[in-house]
């Protein structure tokens, strides 16, 4: 089946503006994931999904970063007056049941380029 | 709360040869331990997990182990090849809790031919 897609692929923007990053999971995947990825460096947990609601946020760099999830299925992280220093890829990743399995499948994720 | 330390960070083995990433984790209660192969420009892909219930979980040409006691378990890779060549992420996790999903930080291994 279809793996867990994420648009765009690319995005440049300026610094000061607002982006959208949008992720479509796995169909049935009760939770999903978003993390940051600096060039080169490992993945930095954000937020986590269980259905509609995030019971950790705790990763989430500042109050410019948002995130919301509709209907148990397409989730989007949203960043508002974007700056230099937000410049990453930003990974989804989806997973079935967290209770019976922490298996987490990711998408590939959306290059963020803040000029 | 959990973390995660990966070692070592690069690593360069001749083809053939063999290759192993050792991990290591704080939180005892953690008991899912996956490994991710993350080729470039591509998301992590999931290649081998195990959980805490085994101590050796092998899939063709890798292999995992798991030390419970010291907290450490390592993924091995023999026969490599170029197509080996990638940065390999462990994680550690408490299983019905997936926000604590932790992460190393990565070993960039290179399979020189």
């Amino acid at each position: 089946g279809a793996g867990v897609s994420q648009s765009p692929s690319n995005k440049v923007t300026e610094k000061g503006k607002d982006v959208e990053l949008r992720c479509d999971p796995i169909s049935g995947h009760t939770a999903l994931y978003w993390y940051r990825q600096s060039l080169g460096q490992g993945l930095e947990f954000l937020i986590y999904f269980q259905g509609n609601s995030a019971p950790d946020k705790s990763g989430l760099p500042s109050d410019r970063f948002s995130a919301e999830r509709t209907g148990g299925s397409v989730s989007t992280l949203t960043i508002q007056r974007t700056q230099q220093e937000d410049s990453a890829v930003y990974l989804c990743a989806s997973s079935a049941d967290p209770g019976a399995t922490d298996t987490q499948y990711f998408g590939p994720g959306t290059r963020l380029t803040v000029l | 709360g959990e973390n995660v330390e990966q070692h070592p960070s690069t690593l360069s083995v001749q083809e053939g040869d063999s290759a192993v990433i050792k991990c290591t984790y704080s939180d005892s209660a953690s008991n899912y331990f996956p490994w991710y192969k993350q080729e470039l420009g591509k998301g992590p892909q999931l290649i081998i997990d195990i959980r805490s219930n085994v101590g050796e979980k092998k899939d063709q040409r890798i292999a995992v182990t798991l030390n419970k006691t010291a907290k450490h378990f390592s993924l091995h890779i023999t026969e490599t090849q170029p197509e080996d060549s990638a940065v390999y992420f462990c994680a550690a996790s408490l299983m019905g809790y997936g926000q604590n999903f932790v992460f190393g930080p990565g070993t960039r291994l290179s399979v020189l031919p």
